[in-house]
């Protein structure tokens, strides 16, 4: 039961251009959206977050548009630099007063071209 | 940076045996979560605990999985006979309250366990 779904197991981009990840989700209970970094054999690390109140949060180079209607995320980096390149997983969950569990997706391989 | 630290980064254990994974998390935080990835698959979550009690559990964490806060700052998961596909990266994450409120959970580095 794959709640959250990644279509691209990866992508290419070269540096300075836009990097843009996408995330679909099924269940209409999720509340709330984050996005993980995640490096060969490292623990994932959070990147941004959104809540389903929003539409788009930023954080620097980082983007988050969230459609609910399309139960659609996606993750904008600009400019993509080399030390982005990573898995990206995108997660959802759904708010519970602290108790929450994350469903993750599959994740997209980014790789930045130089 | 405050960070979840977790012990061993590697155990290698023969089938049927026990292992503990133990995690430090971060000091104010107070839920407390084992996530696993089994190699080439998504992150999967395994339990939540809270004021000393598992909150929730996946169908993942069946009898032969145990977890315990022994004292004010580690979080073990003990595994009881281990099998060939429990070999995983094995993460710890804690969180200090609701997400919703701008706090997420932070993630260690892993301990990947290999079973043969």
């Amino acid at each position: 039961d794959q709640q959250v779904k990644q279509n691209s197991p990866s992508l290419s981009v070269q540096e300075g251009r836009i990097s843009i990840l996408n995330c679909d989700y099924t269940n209409s209970m999720f509340d709330y959206f984050l996005w993980y970094k995640k490096y060969p054999a490292e623990g994932p690390t959070f990147l941004i977050s959104i809540s389903s109140i929003k539409d788009k949060n930023e954080d620097g180079r980082f983007t988050v548009f969230l459609n609910k209607s399309a139960k659609h995320l996606s993750l904008h980096i600009v400019p993509s630099q080399p030390g982005d390149s990573a898995v990206y997983f995108c997660a959802a969950t759904i708010s519970n007063f602290g108790n929450e569990k994350l469903t993750f997706g599959t994740g997209t391989r980014l790789t930045i071209i130089p | 940076e405050p960070e979840v630290t977790q012990t061993p980064s590697h155990q290698v254990t023969q089938m049927g045996q026990e292992v503990i994974l133990r995690c430090v998390p971060i000091s104010n935080h107070l839920y407390f979560y084992w996530y696993r990835q089994i190699l080439g698959q998504k992150v999967e979550f395994l339990v939540s605990f809270y004021n000393n009690e598992i909150s929730e559990k996946s169908e993942i964490f069946d009898d032969q999985f145990s977890v315990e806060r022994p004292d004010g700052s580690n979080f073990t998961l003990k595994i009881r006979s281990t099998k060939l596909e429990d070999s995983a990266m094995y993460f710890c994450a804690s969180s200090e309250s609701q997400l919703s409120s701008g706090n997420t959970i932070y993630f260690g580095e892993g301990s990947w366990l290999t079973v043969v």
